[in-house]
């Protein structure tokens, strides 16, 4: 069964710094790979995605993320952090075998200091 | 830009009592999924659909939790009875699986449930 990793639970940021969360899932296949935000009171919104071909993708947001098989990481970046990206993000993976029911890890609750 | 529509926003019911969650997901969209939300789980999976029918439901307490697709515009979740460890936030989302692949998926606002 696939399963989501996000080590951090909390990350704080000073507004302006850049920002790396930590993903890492467990899935025998190749995967299919999501990035959420969630703002308090709010769902969940798509950020990104990786299906297959360049590993380095590009989301919204001024987000991107790498896919590294050989670390089993997808880490999302972003160069410089804005007070409004303060929010939950999840990262989930999906199962490539035809079901595609995304898994989604606990979260990490981003902290941007003025 | 298209979305799925969850009612109600809030409810705060009864233990006992029956409570009916609907969704409305994205036109042309073959796949709904149930998630449930809470601080000590974070995000379960109750139930998904495709093309209407259940595919996949092991997540949902059965004795009280019941999920239908009576239509491509309307997703039911209904819980009966309820008891307050049912109180959470539940989320629908909706998705285009094709054979290729998935494009993503969309989440609705969320119901919010509080069972006392």
């Amino acid at each position: 069964a696939q399963s989501v990793t996000q080590p951090d639970i909390h990350i704080t940021v000073s507004e302006g710094a850049s920002l790396e969360l930590r993903c890492n899932y467990s899935y025998g296949a190749t995967p299919y790979l999501f990035w959420y935000v969630q703002s308090p009171g709010q769902g969940l919104q798509l950020l990104l995605k990786y299906f297959s071909g360049d590993t380095l993708v590009q989301g919204i947001k001024g987000f991107e993320a790498e896919f590294k098989r050989s670390q089993s990481s997808f880490n999302l970046r972003k160069p410089s952090v804005h007070w409004s990206d303060a929010a939950e993000y999840f990262c989930a993976v999906g199962a490539s075998g035809g079901s595609y029911i995304p898994t989604f890890g606990r979260g990490t609750s981003l902290i941007v200091h003025p | 830009d298209a979305r799925v529509t969850q009612t109600p926003r809030d409810k705060v019911t009864e233990m006992g009592q029956e409570v009916t969650m609907r969704c409305q997901p994205i036109l042309g969209h073959n796949t709904v999924f149930w998630y449930r939300q809470t601080m000590m789980q974070g995000l379960e999976l109750l139930a998904y659909f495709r093309n209407r029918a259940p595919l996949d439901d092991s997540g949902m307490p059965k004795d009280r939790f019941s999920a239908e697709m009576p239509d491509a515009t309307l997703a039911t979740l209904k819980i009966q009875p309820s008891e307050p460890r049912d109180s959470a936030v539940y989320f629908c989302a909706s998705g285009l699986v094709r054979r290729l692949g998935i494009l993503g998926y969309t989440f609705g606002s969320g119901t919010r449930l509080t069972v006392v």
